[in-house]
């Protein structure tokens, strides 16, 4: 089965740094999913990610997708205290499991105003 | 678009009572609708894929006797855990798959927390 492991698992910033967290699959990856969740609350869609070399940016949010390195990266520019959550990343199971989500184990960020 | 509901957002109850979760897709259908569940300051577990007009589908080591899905409509899928006990206390969340072309993306319900006394 796939896994996916993120770093950091925790990030604290002060607002209107940068920051970057990834995603690494134990497998190619063939289309990536980011989340956003809040405490307590459901999961927010960012984006989907599908092709080698793609990047999409959604807001002051970036992802970009290196299939090569089976890897993902989450960038958040100036960031702000509305971008505090978890971060998760997720990918299609493949093969007769297609549709089901495997998720990573999320990254919690918190940004200080 | 691409809203995703859930009803209750809070429940408690008695242990050996069943309780019924909601999910409603509101602005598409949904052929396929997911339950997952999520502990403290982990991520979520996938526990079945629910098929409208056929039976879900469990992942391993889910009771699908002690968590009954129904998906009876394209916008509706129920999770019924029923005969609750404390350790069946989380957060329950549901998706709604939504097709674009090639692609499928699950949008997700608020979740609900299941506390069982």
């Amino acid at each position: 089965s796939q896994e996916l492991e993120q770093s950091p698992q925790s990030l604290i910033v002060q607002e209107g740094k940068n920051l970057t967290i990834n995603c690494t699959s134990s497998k190619t990856l063939y289309g990536l999913y980011w989340y956003k969740q809040k405490y307590g609350e459901g999961l927010i869609f960012l984006m989907m990610l599908q092709k080698g070399g793609e990047e999409k940016s959604h807001e002051k949010i970036t992802a970009k997708l290196d299939e090569k390195k089976q890897q993902s990266s989450l960038h958040i520019t100036a960031s702000q205290p509305s971008h505090a959550g978890i971060y998760l990343c997720g990918v299609n199971a493949g093969g007769t499991s297609y549709g089901k989500l495997t998720f990573g184990q999320g990254t919690i960020l918190t940004v200080h105003p | 678009g691409a809203v995703v509901s859930q009803h209750p957002s809070r429940v408690i109850c008695k242990s050996g009572t069943s309780v019924k979760i909601e999910c409603r897709s509101l602005d598409f259908q949904a052929t396929t609708m997911f339950w997952y569940r999520q502990f403290p300051k982990q991520s979520l577990m996938l526990m079945a894929t629910s098929n409208e007009g056929s039976k879900a589908t469990y992942e391993q080591g889910v009771e699908k006797d002690k968590f009954l899905i129904n998906h009876a409509s394209l916008t509706l899928s129920t999770l019924t855990v029923t005969s609750a006990h404390p350790e069946d206390s989380s957060f329950y969340i549901c998706s709604a798959s939504l097709s674009s072309g090639t692609t499928d993306t699950q949008y997700f319900g608020p979740g609900t927390r299941l506390t069982v006394l």
